[in-house]
Formats: structure tokens, C-alpha cells, sequence
């Protein structure tokens, strides 16, 4: 079983839905991050959390939103989808004893938003 | 400008080529530097990382880090066709975070 799942893999949705992407890993790491990945731009860090209590901005957080439900699971909010948020976007976990540099990530999400 | 710059190329060579894959950086206080390697329709995995400037050296792969250039190297040697993936290369430094490159695209040819 994979480490770290993500779901849905694939989703189209429609300008101005609410959708959300969902994280879990079995890992047992406090740190868990989302980013999105486009063509040309590369991985950009959209939020992180470093333990459940712990929620922070990353490079690219207007217009997303996350919650922290347990060590485990980490979900993305799309308030309301605009097409430029179509992207390939990836959940990734680290363990704050063993450095962040080192992230586990999740299989990713294709979201089309039309 | 980024804080992390790497030509995304891509980049497609023969097999048994060595393949240098480079990027700058420009933060200071980046002190761990690591590449990534992104197979077709999966998630990056930790290929290498160095702390501070230097060598290090895994099998096939060496990469090395210049902190008075601020260059951040990844060497392939005999390359095989399973080395055809995307590679990042990512700096992090106090804050924890990690910045990354583009990412440059590498086939291997049999």
C-alpha cells in the first residue's frame, strides 16, 4: 500500500465550484505540504502545516484553503475553481527528526477546471 | 527571479553519456541542497542530498554543491534509459521550506 494517497487522481470540475483534494499517509510524519506543479513553472509550495495545530502560507496560497484534520490527513479547498488553477497538484509529508528536505510525495491529483 | 533557477531543458542523450544537470541559486541561506528525480505520471522522489558545499557521490550519480558560485550539480555517468525522468533540483535553508527548480526533462536513448 502506498504511503502517501491522494485523492481524487483525476478531476474536472466547473468555474466557480467548490472542490477538495485529500491527503493521507501512513507514515506517521508531522509534516505535510501541498503543492501544485505546472509546465515551465515547476513544484510551487501552496500551504504547509508542521503539526495539526500548525497551518502556514507558502508561495502560491490565494484563492486555496487547507485543513488539518489529524497527523494524518491534510486536505486542499478550491473555493471556487477558476481555470488557471488547473494543474497537477501534489500532497508531500516530511519528519521534522529527520529534516525537511527529505518529503515523501503522493501520486497527485489532476485537476481540469473548465 | 526565482530563488532557484534551472533550464528546464529538455534534454535527450544516447546511452552510456555522462549528463550534467545544473542550477543557480540565489539565497544564501540555503544550507541543504537535493535532486529530485519525477518518472512519468508519479510523484518526485529524494534522488541525493548535500549539506553545504561539496561532493557526494551515489553509484552512477554525483552531486555537487558550490556555495562561492551558488551552482548546484547532478552528474549521471553511463547513463541507462530507466534514467529518463524529469529532474528538480531544491534548496532549502532555515525557514524549512523547500524551494525548487523547474525541473529539466532527461531521455535517455537506447
Amino acid at each position: 500500500d502506498a504511503d502517501v494517497t491522494q485523492t481524487p487522481r483525476n478531476r474536472i470540475t466547473k468555474t466557480g465550484k467548490r472542490i477538495m483534494l485529500e491527503c493521507s499517509q501512513t507514515k506517521g510524519h508531522d509534516r505535510m505540504y501541498w503543492y501544485r506543479q505546472d509546465p515551465g513553472l515547476g513544484l510551487r509550495l501552496i500551504y504547509y502545516s508542521f503539526d495539526v495545530k500548525d497551518i502556514n502560507k507558502g508561495e502560491i496560497s490565494d484563492g486555496y484553503s487547507v485543513s488539518r484534520q489529524a497527523q494524518a490527513k491534510f486536505s486542499l479547498s478550491l473555493e471556487s475553481a477558476i481555470p488557471n488553477q488547473t494543474a497537477l497538484y501534489f500532497c508531500a509529508t516530511s519528519d521534522s527528526g529527520q529534516g525537511s528536505y527529505e518529503q515523501y510525495f503522493g501520486p497527485g491529483t489532476r485537476l481540469t477546471v473548465t | 527571479q526565482k530563488e532557484v533557477e534551472q533550464d528546464p531543458g529538455p534534454l535527450s542523450v544516447p546511452e552510456g553519456a555522462i549528463v550534467s544537470l545544473n542550477c543557480t541559486y540565489s539565497n544564501s541561506a540555503f544550507q541543504y541542497f537535493m535532486w529530485y528525480r519525477q518518472y512519468s505520471r508519479k510523484g518526485p522522489e529524494l534522488l541525493m542530498y548535500t549539506y553545504s558545499s561539496g561532493n557526494k557521490e551515489d553509484g552512477r550519480f554525483t552531486a555537487q554543491v558550490d556555495k562561492s558560485s551558488k551552482y548546484i550539480s547532478l552528474f549521471i555517468r553511463d547513463s541507462q534509459p530507466s534514467d529518463s525522468a524529469t529532474y528538480l533540483c531544491g534548496a532549502q535553508g532555515g525557514s524549512e521550506k523547500l524551494v525548487f527548480g523547474k525541473g529539466m526533462k532527461l531521455t535517455v536513448n537506447p
